[in-house]
């Protein structure tokens, strides 16, 4: 399978700390993006990374990204209990044609 | 943004029913759309790739004539579940690309319909 790994599969964490995932792939990739999903609900992307990145920021959200690991990491700073969701990586191996492979995912929990 | 409207949000059949999920592109269109399955506190799976005028393309694995997908205009996906059983049971979610030509961009998804068969 070309499926991604993530850990950790699920995380813990009181408000105002910072959340780390990881996502690691198989083979090389165009581009790689994080989305999260509230229970029940579609996907929203939050951010993507293209293979010549290595680091992209947007508000509380950092993403690195390693090619010669064929890993990256998503940091949420200053969580909130908002934040509370399911957060995705994906990516298109070179030449899939849109086609996004998603990690199996880290249920993230915010405590208050 | 661009919006992907997806209906019903939720579908309760008996065994033997067909169920049919519509995808809509609200505010752009897209000749390529996605279906994927999600399992309880699992990942998505892509199940086929809609193409608008020709025949979708199904992943190793999914049964076609189980899985009907219809592509019949530039915003609008159709998934039917035929004859569905309890194991169809799951959460189905469409996505779309706004990006005509551009393939490595986002994808924009629709809020998923859960399906339960009795």
């Amino acid at each position: 399978s070309q499926q991604g790994e993530e850990d950790p599969q699920a995380l813990s964490i009181q408000e105002g700390e910072n959340a780390t995932m990881n996502c690691s792939y198989k083979t090389s990739i165009n581009n790689l993006q994080w989305y999260r999903q509230n229970s029940g609900r579609g996907l929203v992307h939050l951010i993507l990374i293209r293979s010549n990145e290595r680091e992209k920021h947007s508000g509380r959200l950092r993403v690195t990204l390693d090619t010669s690991k064929k890993s990256s990491s998503l940091l949420i700073t200053a969580s909130r209990a908002a934040d509370t969701a399911s957060y995705f990586c994906a990516f298109r191996y070179g030449g899939s044609n849109y086609k996004l492979t998603f990690g199996k995912g880290t249920l993230l929990t915010v405590n208050p | 943004g661009a919006v992907v409207s997806q209906h019903p949000s939720r579908v309760i059949c008996k065994s033997g029913t067909s169920v049919k999920i519509e995808c809509r592109s609200l505010d752009f269109q897209a000749t390529t759309m996605f279906w994927y399955r999600q399992f309880p506190k699992q990942s998505l799976m892509l199940m086929a790739t809609s193409n608008e005028g020709s025949k979708a393309t199904y992943e190793q694995g999914v049964e076609k004539d189980k899985f009907l997908i219809n592509h019949a205009s530039l915003t609008l996906s159709t998934l039917t579940v035929t004859s569905a059983h309890p194991e169809d049971s799951s959460f189905y979610i469409c996505s779309a690309n706004p990006y005509p030509g551009r393939t490595n961009e986002k994808l924009f998804f629709g809020s998923g319909t859960q399906l339960s068969v009795l």
